[in-house]
């Protein structure tokens, strides 16, 4: 059974970095040919994509946010991260980690529970 | 704003038949890429329901189903239940600025 656990701080401060890690179970991130990423969701808002990386650790980010996302993997742990600089209170949401099939065009078929995130 | 369009919300009677759309554009699904959905309940994260256009997980009944048509696609509930009552997200990729996944803004089915 695959399971997503993000993890990270509820309550983050205006310009900080904000960090969070996906843990995964179930399945490897380095032997399987496939993609993870982030998805957010604002309080009371639909779902919007942040960033994808590939088991190889290649990364592909949201256009408006790649000046200030940065995705990574830890295959040791089998976890993978992210950071988002400069947060502001647009940046309050639910943060999801999810994993997608073999190419980025594919579904997200299972996600973590979320992890809330309010910027102060 | 949404890369895809969504209705914001559409209700049906228990039993009833309804369909949510999904349009989207010559960058995204009319170029071909799949559209998947998602279903999402209170609190709680999206769950699969529809992908690659047209496939179910498994567990998810056969009343969801899911098309595609040129720059659109549609989800339909048939055999409207209260337990449905929940938000829906399509999700494409868009050809632009490197590729991109892309949602809809979400459609809030109501039951009566």
């Amino acid at each position: 059974q695959v399971q997503l656990q993000e993890s990270g701080p509820g309550l983050i401060k205006t310009s900080e970095t904000l960090s969070l890690t996906c843990s995964v179970s179930g399945d490897s991130i380095s032997s399987t040919p496939r993609y993870w990423g982030w998805v957010r969701q604002p309080p009371g808002r639909g779902l919007e994509w942040v960033g994808t990386t590939y088991y190889t650790g290649n990364t592909f980010y949201s256009p408006s946010l790649k000046r200030r996302v940065t995705i990574f993997v830890d295959t040791s742990k089998n976890q993978f991260s992210l950071n988002l600089r400069y947060v502001t209170a647009a940046d309050s949401a639910v943060y999801y980690c999810v994993r997608q099939g073999t190419f980025r065009t594919q579904a997200s078929d299972y996600w973590g529970q979320g992890t809330p995130v309010t910027v102060s | 704003q949404s890369v895809l369009t969504q209705p914001p919300s559409v209700s049906g009677a228990p039993g009833q038949r309804v369909t949510i759309s999904c349009t989207g554009s010559t960058f995204d699904i009319g170029a071909g890429y799949d559209v998947h959905w998602y279903q999402q309940f209170p609190g709680t994260a999206p769950k699969l329901l529809i992908y690659d256009n047209i496939n179910r997980p498994s567990g998810v009944p056969e009343r969801f189903s899911g098309s595609k048509s040129d720059s659109s696609a549609s989800l339909a509930i048939s055999g409207l239940q209260a337990e449905d009552e929940a938000h829906y997200y399509c999700q494409s990729y868009d050809t632009r600025m490197s590729g991109s996944t892309v949602f809809g803004g979400g459609t809030k089915l109501t039951v009566l």
